[in-house]
């Protein structure tokens, strides 16, 4: 599918598992974004990557870990997951680095941790 | 520090009626302005951008926003309500010349009512 997908689009885990949410964009996009939308907070930056194998962290990183082997994926791990990450979790992508590029969103990943 | 404040969680019009949601921001140098519209269970998709090109702009479905350097301000509107708008916006904020990261307000949710 063109664009760019997150899978899964819902999950339930528990206290203290790993979890790993996928983003795949098919774009070739240079910066990807993850994002976590909790009511009230509208959307907070947890990493961004400028391309394959450049990560960094963004506003809300703690207990998250980011990969970007490929430019196309841009996973997100949960090494240990706690009650507080429950949230949706957006991916996105621009084909740049400047403040006025577009960035572009998945549906979004349904997360509860129990 | 950059900031997004949208006035008003919940927001109700009647169909036919005038739009207006409220987004202030906070910037230390000139920003670029975004308004993201989010239908249910879907991800973030780009209505209109402020990139100093001109004061008034208009976006996708109708929707226009002015940006008013003096009053911080960058309110979204539309001038006849569709059901089809019912939906959340969120306003963003992201600073020129610098790298593009995304700062959100914590959303409006606007309801259309027949």
């Amino acid at each position: 599918d063109a664009g760019i997908t997150q899978s899964p689009r819902y999950k339930i885990t528990e206290t203290g598992r790993q979890v790993t949410l996928m983003c795949h964009q098919t774009w070739s996009h240079s910066y990807m974004f993850w994002y976590r939308q909790d009511l009230g907070h509208g959307l907070r930056l947890i990493y961004y990557s400028a391309a394959a194998d450049i990560t960094d962290k963004g506003e809300v990183p703690d207990g998250y870990v980011v990969s970007r082997s490929k430019t196309e994926n841009f996973p997100l791990t949960l090494e240990s997951a706690t009650r507080s990450q429950t949230s949706v979790y957006f991916c996105a992508s621009s084909d740049g680095g400047r403040a006025i590029n577009e960035q572009f969103f998945g549906p979004g990943t349904r997360l509860t941790v129990l | 520090a950059q900031s997004v404040t949208q006035l008003g969680s919940h927001v109700s019009v009647s169909e036919g009626a005038l739009v207006l949601l409220r987004c202030n921001y906070s910037s230390s140098v000139p920003p670029y302005l975004f308004w993201y519209v989010q239908y249910p269970n879907q991800g973030l998709q780009l209505l209109l951008k402020y990139t100093s090109a001109a004061t008034l702009v208009k976006g996708i479905n109708g929707f226009e926003a002015e940006f008013k350097k003096s009053e911080t301000s960058f309110h979204l509107t539309k001038p006849s309500a569709h059901m089809s708008d019912a939906a959340e916006y969120f306003c963003a904020v992201s600073e020129t010349g610098g790298y593009n990261k995304l700062i959100f307000g914590a959303g409006t949710r606007l309801a259309v009512h027949p």
